[in-house]
């Protein structure tokens, strides 16, 4: 297995929500990614995952939380969203040095309404 | 502080050769990246190159690095269809003891009959 499966593809929330995007990867890397991506903009880095501890934290506002329940698996949960954080949400993986580049998955394109 | 630099968009006819390029500014920088992001999809590892190399070939893609300008490239041979997308030069943050990807704003290639 060499990808990076994120559910759900498509999700529109109200901004009183509470929602989590999920992120799963067999391939035994021990660091993950959750990146954020506008329109015709390059993917901004939110969370690092290091061996399922958070190494970091690019200044993200708390309405986002990230969790990593085992090595396998991503979760980026949700709640009071505004309408700017509608985006393509990307997680991505690598090996612990992530020297050799990092394995994406396809997104989740978020509405917040 | 670093830099990744892209021009933003690249017109080809089918069958001709494609050179996409990227500068970047830190030059202790060890592994540089191009990515394809095709429309609603995620990231898509190309390839990539250690500091160390001038050049790497994978089949139809040669990516070359000159140093001493900070200029990295990316070469399609025998343009397709398919490689309509947007490509991004990546280069590994190198300031950070953590995994940091810092992208450039991605080149959108148009590939015309």
């Amino acid at each position: 297995d060499t990808e990076v499966t994120q559910t759900p593809k498509h999700l529109v929330m109200g901004m009183t929500n509470k929602k989590s995007l999920k992120c799963e990867q067999h391939m035994g890397h021990r660091a993950m990614y959750w990146y954020k991506q506008k329109a015709k903009k390059p993917p901004e880095l939110m969370f690092v995952y290091s061996y399922e501890k958070l190494s970091i934290n690019e200044s993200v506002p708390s309405r986002f939380s990230p969790e990593c329940p085992n090595s396998s698996l991503l979760n980026l949960h949700l709640h009071a969203l505004q309408p700017e954080d509608s985006a393509l949400y990307l997680c991505a993986s690598s090996q612990d040095h992530g020297n050799y580049g990092y394995t994406f998955g396809s997104g989740t394109r978020l509405t917040v309404v | 502080g670093e830099d990744v630099e892209q021009s933003l968009f690249l017109s080809v006819r089918e069958g001709d050769s494609s050179v996409i390029n990227c500068t970047y500014t830190d030059s202790s920088s060890t592994y540089l990246y191009w990515y394809k992001q095709e429309p609603g999809a995620g990231l898509q590892l190309l390839t990539y190159i250690f500091s160390n190399m001038d050049m790497k070939q994978d089949q139809r893609l040669t990516v070359l690095l000159n140093k001493k300008d900070k200029h990295l490239s990316l070469r399609i041979a025998d343009t397709q269809t398919g490689d309509s997308a947007i490509y991004f030069c990546a280069e590994r943050d190198p300031s950070g003891g953590y995994n940091k990807l810092i992208f450039g704003a991605g080149t959108r290639l148009a590939v015309h009959p």
